[in-house]
């Protein structure tokens, strides 16, 4: 298994500023992935985020837009940057242990 | 690429009635499939998983799920169901990559 830990729980931020959140993992992993989740939808993929690495972004999602830092094996970041009412979701991280994905409890975001 | 379909959005149901929560996929190569829970204003857990072998998978919580190639599916069953497994439903697939696709969701509501 695997232990998740996401920082901010929840925030509440205004358009035109940028969230920092944080995702620390309980053991060394190759891949971490970030989702989105909005209000009333399914998740989907935002990048792969591998150490060492540019991360690998989806369609739809951008480098500039959402930042992504993995400085080491059991940590990274992704930034929501200069943000809009329409970044109001919950975003998650994720890991994978034995084609198993663990997530951790998402940080839910208002942009006011 | 691949993509999953959940077939209903919404299911009620009766306590200690059975019930089913249909996912199709589509894939051009072999997949790994998944069904998660979504509990309210809780994290993702995972119910079951198919990777290889028997094609009918037993879960947590009395779930099973039956894989059927031939009609790309990926049905999940309980045949008595609680107020507590009253939660949104997500089917996803992945391929080697484990970046998970995910439905659209159901949500299931036990009255009792």
């Amino acid at each position: 298994s695997a232990v998740i830990s996401q920082k901010p729980s929840r925030d509440i931020c205004q358009r035109g500023t940028s969230l920092t959140i944080q995702c620390q993992v309980d053991s060394q992993v190759t891949m971490m992935f970030w989702y989105r989740q909005q209000p009333g939808q399914s998740l989907t993929l935002i990048a792969t985020a591998n150490q060492g690495s540019e991360a690998t972004y989806e369609s739809g999602f951008v480098i500039d837009k959402f930042p992504i830092s993995r400085p080491n094996l059991t940590f990274s970041t992704l930034t929501v940057s200069n943000m809009s009412p329409e970044d109001s979701s919950i975003y998650l991280c994720s890991v994978d242990r034995g084609a198993e994905a663990f997530f951790g409890q998402g940080t839910r975001l208002t942009v006011v | 690429a691949q993509s999953v379909t959940q077939l209903d959005s919404q299911v009620p149901v009766f306590e200690e009635a059975p019930v089913e929560l249909r996912c199709n996929y589509s894939s051009s190569v072999s997949v790994y499939l998944f069904w998660y829970v979504q509990y309210p204003n809780q994290g993702l857990q995972l119910l079951l998983k198919y990777l290889s072998g028997s094609t009918l998978v037993k879960g947590i919580n009395g779930f099973e799920a039956e894989f059927n190639k031939s009609q790309t599916s990926f049905h999940l069953r309980k045949p008595s169901v609680h107020i507590s497994d009253t939660a949104e439903y997500f089917c996803a697939v992945s391929q080697y990559d484990y970046k998970l696709s995910f439905g659209a969701g159901t949500t299931v509501t036990v009255r009792a």
